[in-house]
């Protein structure tokens, strides 16, 4: 079955970076692009951007494109997401998820648990 | 970038009842709008793809509707495990914004 495991709680100072990682399982990681998501607390979700897992293309929202960092590890089916120059409004939980629905793109079918960063000075 | 609407924001309900969000995009987006359930501290949960798809493994009593830049998620009858926070999401065009979500309380 398609698991998406995401790395544990990370507590951040202003002006600092984190690297959440998500590890596949369950499919062949190079079929599908990730997508990562931000939901601060008590707000809906937000797209973040998207990487192929297939050629490392990505796409971005514009308000991350300067912070944010896709990267993908074939080797081990794990997908990276870093966020620099972190802001108390970054705190949130980070999704990644992706979309296995042939012909419905981004319908976001699998989720990992989530992953609270929490940016404290 | 395509702003997405709910309205209402909240609504209470009870066991039952048939229940309507509404969605609207700022512009047209065919059907490319997707909904999710979310409960607290969980992921989002795909319910409906390209407007009226039924994903699989969800209940029939969840439907959706719509075409363009207005849509609807109906719950025909209102089950307890379906209080939750409800989301629209658009998928026409990056960035792939969500509405700001519809909360379902029981009345």
């Amino acid at each position: 079955q398609v698991q998406l495991v995401q790395s544990g709680a990370e507590v951040k100072k202003p002006g600092a970076s984190v690297k959440v990682s998500c590890k596949a399982s369950g499919y062949s990681f190079t079929n599908y692009g990730i997508s990562w998501v931000r939901q601060a607390p008590g707000q809906g979700p937000e797209w973040m951007g998207w990487i192929s897992a297939y050629n490392g293309n990505t796409n971005f929202a514009q308000k991350f494109q300067d912070r944010v960092t896709l990267t993908t590890d074939t080797s081990t089916d794990t997908a990276y997401m870093e966020l620099g120059n972190l802001r108390s409004d970054d705190t949130a939980v980070f999704y990644c998820a992706i979309d296995t629905i042939a012909g419905a793109d981004e319908a976001l079918d699998y989720w990992g648990q989530g992953t609270l960063v929490t940016v404290s000075s | 970038d395509i702003q997405m609407t709910q309205s209402p924001s909240s609504l209470s309900a009870s066991v039952g009842d048939r229940v309507t969000i509404t969605c609207r995009a700022s512009q047209s987006i065919s059907s490319y709008l997707n909904w999710y359930q979310q409960k607290p501290g969980k992921a989002p949960k795909l319910l409906i793809y390209t407007a009226s798809s039924l994903q699989s493994g969800v209940p029939s009593r969840f439907s959706g509707s719509g075409s363009g830049t207005d849509f609807t998620l109906t719950i025909s009858s209102l089950q307890p495990e379906d209080f939750a926070t409800y989301y629209c999401q658009q998928s026409y065009r990056t960035p792939y914004g969500f509405g700001p979500g519809t909360k379902v309380d029981i009345k």
